[in-house]
């Protein structure tokens, strides 16, 4: 079966702008989390959606925000971007349960300039 | 503070070695999974453990789960250059709407021809 697709893989913006992430999940995964990887800090939790409801939010800025639709797509929104967002943003989606592993997709790779 | 302490952060050895990975931290999770990332990809999954104790083999691979649920190794017995990745940990804790997985910040595997 496809795996999780995220668009774009790479992506480029200037301070100030606002980005539009977004990911496919596998069929039948109602979980998708958005993750932040940096070389500093590692995987940082952003967000998870069940079913279209965030479910529990990470430590970010009211800037990072997302949604889920009734298909299980979710996309991630970053507005006034700032040089410190640039990073590869992961997201996964599972069947929800705390002993369901994550299926990754393969990242958007943001650089703010 | 990061809820998951691996340990070490960076190994490089020669093939055919064997090496452990260590997963430590002062919480209890209801479950204790094993990621494997490759340069420009997503994280893959490993293994997820989910009793006290439990030990999962993978090939080469070994998994435990501590007593207490709160740490976790992973030992590789004859390591190969195709095993050259970054290894990640990640607990699972769930309490209402609070599930998230969080990760530790990773080993980063080296092996030598």
């Amino acid at each position: 079966k496809a795996g999780v697709t995220q668009t774009p893989r790479y992506l480029i913006k200037t301070r100030g702008q606002q980005v539009t992430l977004s990911c496919s999940p596998i069929s039948g995964h109602r979980s998708v989390s958005w993750y932040q990887q940096t070389p500093g800090q590692g995987l940082q939790f952003l967000f998870e959606y069940f079913s279209e409801t965030q479910r529990n939010k990470g430590n970010f800025p009211g800037r990072f925000s997302g949604r889920q639709f009734s298909n299980s797509r979710s996309e991630m929104n970053v507005s006034t971007l700032e040089l410190g967002d640039s990073a590869l943003y992961l997201c996964a989606s599972s069947l929800g349960g705390v002993t369901n592993g994550y299926t990754f997709g393969s990242g958007t790779r943001l650089t703010v300039v | 503070t990061q809820l998951l302490e691996q340990s070490p952060q960076f190994l490089s050895i020669q093939e055919g070695e064997n090496l452990t990975v260590y997963c430590n931290s002062s919480s209890v999770f209801s479950s204790l999974q094993w990621y494997r990332q490759e340069p420009g990809e997503g994280p893959v999954l490993l293994v997820t453990v989910v009793t006290g104790g439990e030990v999962k083999k993978l090939k080469r691979l070994t998994f435990q789960f501590g007593d207490a649920r709160k740490d976790s190794s992973l030992h590789i017995t004859a390591a190969q250059p195709g095993d050259t990745g970054l290894y990640l940990c990640a607990g699972a804790q769930s309490g209402g709407s609070n599930y998230k997985l969080t990760f530790g910040k990773g080993t980063l595997l080296t092996v030598n021809p």
